[in-house]
């Protein structure tokens, strides 16, 4: 069964480093998403991206932040100067049409701001 | 902003007891699903409901979403050890890329 997948598993970073968070969706979706989780707490949506650009974005998604397709297959997150409050997981989603269709999650990124 | 509660929290049954979670949002959704996560895991998509009223059933879970398209339930009958992870709602707003808005979840414990 397809799946996406997500790189690293692990990222430990200092604070006001850039990390970049890698996602390779499956290959005939043509939607994507970010959403993170800090421990224990509930999935929080990041943004969503389709036909190259951002769909939509929460109040997280700020300035910090951006997504990008550079090839074909590979989602990119990336945050340019993290923060402690960034730790958390972050998952990487896909689907084949928005609205009423399942999202496929992918293992996550744990990231840790040190 | 819109929101999605969920109650409760915590359940812990005995093996062989029902369980049931809840899910209201403070709009009017255009969808809801369900997802389960087992712990280190990634949420798992369970299913979803698009219509008013909508029943759905998978084996020992019983999912509706409410008349108004704001509330929804999931009950899984006669519980099982493989059952236990958190259950999360998540609401899909209309006309917002997709987007869905999680709730808290409920993290089910099952005690053979």
């Amino acid at each position: 069964e397809p799946e996406v997948t997500q790189t690293p598993s692990h990222q430990v970073t200092q604070m006001g480093q850039e990390v970049i968070l890698r996602c390779v969706p499956i290959s005939n979706h043509l939607y994507f998403y970010w959403y993170r989780q800090i421990l224990g707490q509930k999935v929080e949506f990041l943004v969503s991206f389709y036909n190259n650009e951002i769909s939509e974005k929460s109040e997280i998604f700020d300035d910090q932040f951006s997504v990008e397709r550079p090839d074909g297959s590979n989602f990119t997150l990336k945050i340019r100067s993290t923060k402690l409050e960034d730790s958390a997981m972050y998952f990487c989603a896909s689907s084949y049409l928005t609205g009423s269709y399942e999202q496929y999650f992918g293992p996550g990124t744990r990231l840790t701001v040190t | 902003g819109q929101q999605v509660m969920q109650i409760p929290q915590y359940q812990h049954v005995q093996e062989g007891e029902d369980f049931t979670t809840y899910c209201n949002s403070s709009t009017t959704l255009s969808n809801i699903q369900w997802y389960k996560q087992r712990p280190g895991g990634h949420p798992v998509f369970l299913i979803q409901l698009v219509k008013s009223g909508e029943v759905k059933k998978q084996k020992r879970l019983t999912f509706q979403f409410g008349e108004a398209k704001k509330n929804s339930s999931l009950h899984i009958t006669a519980t099982q050890t493989t059952d236990v992870g958190t259950y999360f709602c998540a609401g899909g707003p209309y006309n917002q890329g997709g987007k869905l808005i999680f709730g808290q979840g409920t993290e089910l414990s099952v005690k053979p």
